[in-house]
């Protein structure tokens, strides 16, 4: 079946400008991840989605960031105002249930802010 | 707070011979530990994991061990292939919240 994709793979943006990346998980599964990874860093947790609880959104590493997903399914990830430093890969991930269930990754988002 | 780290940023193995990552935590109370792999340009892919209450697990060619005692993670593939080149994550789960681990890149020397 299909797995988690994500776009675009690609975004180049200017400093200041605001970008929107996209999630869409895995058909039934109702837990959503999104992560951050830094060049040489290991993954960075921003937010969780469960079904149709409240969002844990202890991650995110400024009120730049807030995510959506709607629907229980779709979730965008958006950065209001970007710099430099939130150049990265982010990635999106899946689960059947909540956290303890094997996470399925996306191929990731590119993000460079020049 | 926590942190997850690992003794090797790199291993390079022959092809055939085992190899073991290791990894150490510091929350003693986390209660999920996963491993992941990443190949270059793509996502973490899930290769096993381990609740707190277990000491071992075996997968198909990999064993993951926990040493609550020390709080030590280690992943142990048997046989190494070259397809098995990639960075290898640990993951530590407390709640809601993951804690990664910034990767050792295992070579295979064919």
């Amino acid at each position: 079946g299909a797995g988690v994709s994500q776009s675009p793979s690609n975004k180049v943006t200017e400093k200041g400008k605001d970008v929107e990346l996209r999630c869409d998980p895995i058909s039934g599964h109702t837990a959503l991840y999104w992560y951050r990874q830094s060049l040489g860093q290991g993954l960075e947790f921003l937010i969780y989605f469960q079904g149709n609880s409240a969002p844990d959104k202890s991650g995110l590493p400024s009120d730049r960031f807030s995510a959506e997903r709607t629907g229980g399914s779709v979730s965008t990830l958006t950065i209001q105002r970007t710099q430099q430093e939130d150049s990265a890969v982010y990635l999106c991930a899946s689960s059947r249930q909540g956290t303890g269930y094997e996470q399925y990754f996306g191929p990731g988002t590119r993000l460079t802010v020049t | 707070g926590e942190s997850v780290g690992l003794h090797l940023p790199t291993l390079s193995v022959q092809e055939g011979d085992n190899s073991i990552i290791n990894c150490a935590y510091s929350n003693s109370a986390s209660d999920y530990f996963i491993w992941y792999k990443q190949e270059s340009g793509k996502g973490p892919q899930f290769i096993i994991d381990i609740r707190s209450n277990m000491d071992k697990r075996q997968g198909q060619r990999v064993t993951v061990l926990l040493n609550k005692t020390v709080k030590h993670l280690s992943l142990q593939i048997a046989a190494t292939q070259p397809g098995d080149s990639a960075v290898y994550f640990c993951a530590e789960i407390s709640g809601n919240q993951f804690y990664f681990g910034t990767g050792t890149s295992l070579t295979v020397i064919p």
